[in-house]
């Protein structure tokens, strides 16, 4: 089976860093993604991890464990448009699927 | 360059009645889904397709079919609508990797 386990709610302030986390237990597994979900809108791609180790991109970096079954998003100096919600899906090669978690609905104050 | 759209954008159904969510990308993706979304339940995957002629179910298949006659179209039929169908209905399509581009969504209610 799959299993994808992620925080409901996190609170941050402008400015500051914040990691959101995600656990996952899925057979077939070939690699992490994560998305970005405003309200109302369509989830749009964000980073893609299949190795373990660090990807940078701008200000997100995604973290990629395999042996652990882990893998964060971290968000550096936040700004207010990236309250959202933040999608972390495990990727398995048969049928190219993605299987998702519920979500991290992040709330970023001043 | 549409992408992948999406239609109608929000709908109303009775009970019983059946209807096709269109889904279309121009994008020459050969991998499809349909996904439905719910409040604290996340995105799940109802069909998806590998390529033109082939499909297969999801996660929650029970109440919907699919067919992908081109490349470029994946409808999704429901076939007698009922009020647990309402959601969200994402259509996405990805030239593998897993690497998916999402619709901007059809937003369904049955009454």
């Amino acid at each position: 089976g799959q299993n994808i386990d992620q925080p409901t709610e996190m609170t941050a302030t402008e400015g500051a860093i914040v990691q959101i986390n995600c656990t996952y237990q899925t057979s077939g597994f070939n690699g992490l993604f994560w998305y970005q979900q405003h309200a109302g809108e369509a989830p749009t791609f964000l980073s893609y991890n299949v190795l373990d180790g660090l990807e940078e991109k701008g200000r997100f970096s995604s973290f990629l464990s395999r042996s652990k079954g882990y893998s964060y998003l971290l968000l550096k100096e936040l700004q207010m448009k990236d309250s959202a919600s933040y999608l972390c899906a495990a990727f398995t090669g048969g049928g190219n699927k993605l299987t998702f978690g519920t979500g991290t609905q992040l709330k970023v104050e001043l | 360059n549409a992408g992948v759209t999406q239609t109608p954008k929000f709908q109303v159904l009775k009970t019983g009645q059946s209807m096709t969510l269109q889904c279309a990308q121009d994008m020459n993706h050969e991998y499809m889904s349909w996904y439905r979304q719910d409040p604290g339940m996340g995105l799940r995957l109802i069909h998806y397709s590998v390529g033109a002629g082939i499909t297969d179910q999801g996660e929650v298949p029970n109440g919907y079919n699919v067919s992908r006659s081109t490349t470029e179209d994946f409808p999704l039929r429901l076939l007698s609508a009922a009020p647990s169908q309402t959601s969200v209905y994402f259509c996405a399509s990805s030239p593998g990797q897993g690497d998916y581009t999402f619709g901007s969504g059809t937003r369904l209610t049955v009454v």
